[in-house]
């Protein structure tokens, strides 16, 4: 298996402009997380979803964050419009049923966010 | 609210020493919880995964610890070496299935 694929690795944009970054979880995991890490926050859980239905977005921070899973090998997590403080590094991550109780997590190689 | 920290935030020692890394968190009703590694600009790895009814788990030189009711964890690392150098990471696990991190420990083994 070729693990969770983020995309882009790298985004850089100017302020206002719409970003969407891209996961590709696990086959077969049916669980996906988003989460961000900063300097000053550490790692931060944005929203997770369970069989392609978002179960909890309490920690997206604001309404120009949202994010989707239209199918169960496919999430995008949009920022529209981007403003400099959203600039982070932010991680996908997947996981199934047995897998939490087991294995836990596995973790993409993340997007490193740049808004200038 | 869950919250997790870790101490201290920044560890240097000399190969070959052993070390402890240590990890409190402040709600006993957790889940499970893991220890990552994360090497810089790089993603997260899974050390060790405890579930929340054992005491220990060990792999190799890494020895984890977990004591619920006082809401702590240790990570153990015996005969460290530089290829050890990373950041460390505690998490905590929610019944849904959500990790609560801490902000890690930067560990820096010298030669």
């Amino acid at each position: 298996d070729a693990g969770v694929i983020q995309s882009p690795r790298h985004e850089v944009t100017e302020m206002g402009q719409e970003v969407t970054l891209r996961c590709k979880p696990i086959s077969g995991h049916d669980y996906l997380f988003w989460y961000r890490q900063t300097m000053m926050r550490g790692l931060e859980l944005l929203i997770y979803f369970n069989n392609n239905v978002p179960i909890d977005d309490s920690g997206m921070p604001e309404d120009r964050f949202s994010a989707k899973m239209p199918n169960a090998s496919f999430s995008t997590l949009k920022i529209q419009p981007s403003e400099p403080r959203d600039s982070a590094v932010y991680f996908c991550a997947s996981s199934s049923p047995s897998g939490l109780a087991n294995y836990g997590y596995t973790f993409g190689s993340g997007t490193r966010l740049t808004v200038v | 609210k869950q919250e997790v920290t870790q101490i201290p935030a920044a560890l240097s020692v000399p190969e070959g020493e052993n070390l402890v890394l240590n990890c409190s968190f402040t709600d006993s009703a957790i889940y499970n919880l893991q220890w990552f590694r994360q090497d810089p600009g790089k993603g997260l790895t899974s050390l060790l995964l405890i579930q929340s009814s054992q005491r220990e788990q060990t792999s190799g030189r890494l020895n984890a610890s977990l004591d619920k009711s006082s809401g702590r964890s240790t990570l153990y690392i015996a005969a460290s070496q530089p290829g050890d150098s990373a950041t460390y990471l505690c998490a905590v696990g929610g019944s849904q299935g959500n990790l609560i991190f801490g902000k890690g420990t930067k560990l820096s083994v010298k030669p």
